[in-house]
């Protein structure tokens, strides 16, 4: 089975500045997604960025990258110039491709919550 | 465009009660979960359908637990008797069939067993 280790239970980061969560991830498989997703006070799960396994290619959308390394099976999440509102617990999440029966099964870490101080 | 509506937002009951659980899915999705997060356990899925049919049920934890899907548009989870230890928020997602997909998560049931 799948495992997701977020070693950092809570991370700050100054108001502009980078900070950058850990995840790493145990599986066999060779092509599989991975995941981080924001849960806000509100709880409210939102997506924040994908990386495909078979893509070379960190994944980048706006402030947040990934550091995707597939042989150190590690998938780590940049925030650049943090602002008040990316506080919120973050959950790294791993999904194996399609077609095996738990295909379409997120497996999450447990969380790093990240505060932002202005 | 709503997003996946779940009711109620908060559940408070007491031990033996019956407890439904209901989600809406986005309009046009087909694959629909169900999973519970908390603070000992984290994020886990309990029940998982593809166009309908439950697919893995294995995160389920007992038989006390029921889920059903009737149509592409409702699906209900059921604690039946309810525990102290079933409390939890239970969150309901749904996306298109495949891994490569996003789910969208409804704003979760707070459910606390007395």
């Amino acid at each position: 089975a799948q495992t997701v280790t977020q070693s950092q239970p809570e991370m700050s980061v100054q108001e502009a500045e980078t900070v950058t969560l850990s995840c790493t991830y145990d599986t066999s498989e060779s092509d599989y997604y991975l995941f981080w997703y924001k849960q806000p006070p509100s709880r409210q799960m939102i997506l924040v960025i994908r990386q495909e396994a078979y893509k070379q290619q960190n994944a980048t959308e706006n402030r947040f990258s990934v550091n995707f390394q597939k042989a150190a099976k590690s998938f780590s999440l940049k925030i650049s110039d943090s602002q008040l509102g990316d506080a919120a617990m973050y959950f790294c999440a791993y999904r194996s491709p399609w077609g095996e029966t738990s295909g379409s099964r997120l497996t999450f870490g447990e969380g790093t919550q990240l505060t932002v101080n202005p | 465009d709503a997003g996946v509506i779940q009711s109620p937002r908060h559940e408070v009951t007491e031990m033996g009660q019956e407890v439904t659980l209901r989600c809406k899915p986005i309009s046009g999705h087909n694959s629909l979960f169900w999973y519970r997060q908390t603070m000992m356990r984290g994020l886990e899925l309990l029940i998982y359908f593809n166009n309908n049919v439950p697919i893995d049920d294995s995160g389920m934890p007992e038989d006390r637990f029921s889920a059903k899907m009737p149509n592409a548009s409702f699906s209900t989870l059921k604690i039946q008797p309810s525990e102290p230890r079933d409390s939890a928020v239970y969150f309901c997602a749904s996306s298109l069939i495949g891994p490569a997909y996003e789910q969208y998560f409804g704003p979760g049931t707070r459910l606390t067993v007395t």
